[in-house]
């Protein structure tokens, strides 16, 4: 089935580990996102690539990195995991019209202990 | 500073009856406005959306109405069935080329009581 690819589903980190959560769509889109959903806080943007090879900052980039890596794939990494990373991540991609058809993926559950 | 807001973290309506979610928003640059479903353990979908040059919009049993001059939103629901048990988030967004972000809401949690 076409649609969001995340990888891993779970996961469990120490405090100071590093990961990369993974993400491919294959439905063509240009735009592809991260967002992290925290209770009471809803979905919160991380970080965006509006194109291959453009990338910029949303609303709560500290502590992670992204790389889009080719127009099919765009992974976020946490190069030193905290405790206030703990959340439900979810990566989407989009079509440019009609605005906001967005294609999430299952999401990636992250606990740093 | 939350620009989109659901102020009712939950609401529970009787099967068949009709569900009101809201929405509030401060931005008066977004002009166009969308509500996503959420399963448990699964992503969000897309549910239905509704242009600012417009002022309702229907699909169905679910109908979004927007009121401009109170930047305020609803998805009525009717009749409201036990498959919309689930978490609602509105969202809104700007049309301006290349900034096709969205801003979400905090969620409510639909319980659709048999």
């Amino acid at each position: 089935n076409a649609g969001v690819t995340q990888t891993p589903k779970f996961q469990v980190l120490k405090t100071g580990q590093s990961m990369t959560l993974q993400c491919a769509q294959d439905m063509n889109h240009n735009s592809m996102y991260w967002y992290r959903q925290d209770p009471g806080m809803g979905l919160r943007l991380i970080y965006y690539s509006a194109s291959e090879g453009t990338t910029d900052k949303g609303e709560v980039p500290n502590g992670y990195n992204v790389s889009r890596l080719n127009k099919r794939e765009f992974s976020l990494r946490l190069e030193s995991a905290a405790p206030s990373q703990t959340s439900v991540y979810f990566c989407a991609s989009s079509v440019d019209a009609p605005p906001g058809s967005y294609t999430f993926g299952s999401g990636t559950r992250l606990t740093v202990v | 500073d939350q620009q989109v807001k659901q102020n009712s973290p939950s609401l529970s309506v009787q099967e068949g009856r009709i569900s009101i979610l809201n929405c509030d928003y401060t931005n008066s640059m977004f002009d166009y406005f969308l509500w996503y479903k959420k399963y448990p353990a699964e992503g969000p979908t897309f549910l239905i959306s509704i242009s600012s040059i417009k002022d309702k919009n229907e699909d169905g049993r679910f109908t979004v109405f927007l009121n401009k001059s109170a930047k305020h939103l609803s998805l009525h629901i009717v009749p409201s069935q036990p498959g919309d048990s689930a978490v609602y988030f509105c969202a809104a967004g700007t049309t301006n080329f290349g900034n096709e972000k969205l801003t979400f809401g905090t969620g409510t949690r639909l319980t659709i009581i048999p």
